[in-house]
């Protein structure tokens, strides 16, 4: 089946560091996709979206890049501090008729001080 | 508008009840998903819905459970009989559109069976 999946389960960085989150889709057809970031005790809450006629799009300290050719999805998340400990899911939809987002099962970011 | 609401927030029950969570979606949403997460499986979509109607429900795990959502301001998920391995966090999300605009999450129910 068609799944989208993530490179690394855990990633632990400095304070101040930059930040870089993978995922790896497997619909070639999807064409939107989102990073959620979810604290713990909390829902996931939207960082930051990409649709697929763009390869980049950049928020604040936080920059989405899209390669379609690879099928690949990454966040980077500039000058890392500790309020972006969270786990981060990227999501995308299928592009198909009907149907909702598919999340990764999500990479927790862990930032030390 | 004070986001997706759900409740209850933590919900114990016993082996065989029924169990039934309720969400509020955000005012003027067309879509309305149910999710599970777990450690081993992640997020897993259950049931979504749009204008009230259901769309795909291939996620609903066994006939045990159900999903209603009888006006745009009110679903729920209900599990009948609960069994230990339900025990997850549900998310309740809603969205402009089914999969091509962000949803938004309420805070989850967090559900022990035991």
């Amino acid at each position: 089946g068609e799944s989208v999946g993530l490179h690394l389960p855990t990633l632990s960085v400095q304070e101040g560091d930059n930040s870089i989150i993978n995922c790896a889709y497997s619909n070639s057809a999807s064409d939107y996709f989102i990073w959620y970031k979810q604290e713990s005790g909390k829902g996931p809450q939207f960082i930051i979206d990409i649709r697929s006629n763009m390869d980049k799009r950049q928020g604040q300290r936080v920059t989405v890049l899209l390669n379609k050719t690879v099928k690949h999805l990454s966040l980077q998340i500039a000058a890392t501090q500790p309020g972006d400990s969270a786990v981060y899911f990227c999501a995308e939809n299928p592009n198909q008729a009907g149907t909702a987002l598919i999340f990764g099962k999500g990479t927790t970011l862990s930032v030390s001080s | 508008d004070a986001g997706v609401i759900q409740s209850p927030r933590h919900e114990v029950t016993e082996m065989g009840q029924e169990v039934t969570l309720r969400c509020k979606p955000i005012s003027g949403h067309n879509s309305l998903f149910w999710y599970r997460q777990t450690m081993m499986r992640g997020l897993e979509l259950l049931i979504y819905f749009n204008n009230n109607v259901p769309i795909d429900d291939s996620g609903m795990p066994e006939d045990r459970f159900s999903a209603k959502m009888p006006n745009a301001s009110f679903s729920t998920l209900k599990i009948q009989p609960s069994e230990p391995r339900d025990s997850a966090v549900y998310f309740c999300a809603s969205s402009w559109d089914t999969g091509n605009t962000e949803a938004f999450f309420g805070q989850g129910t967090r559900l022990t069976v035991v």
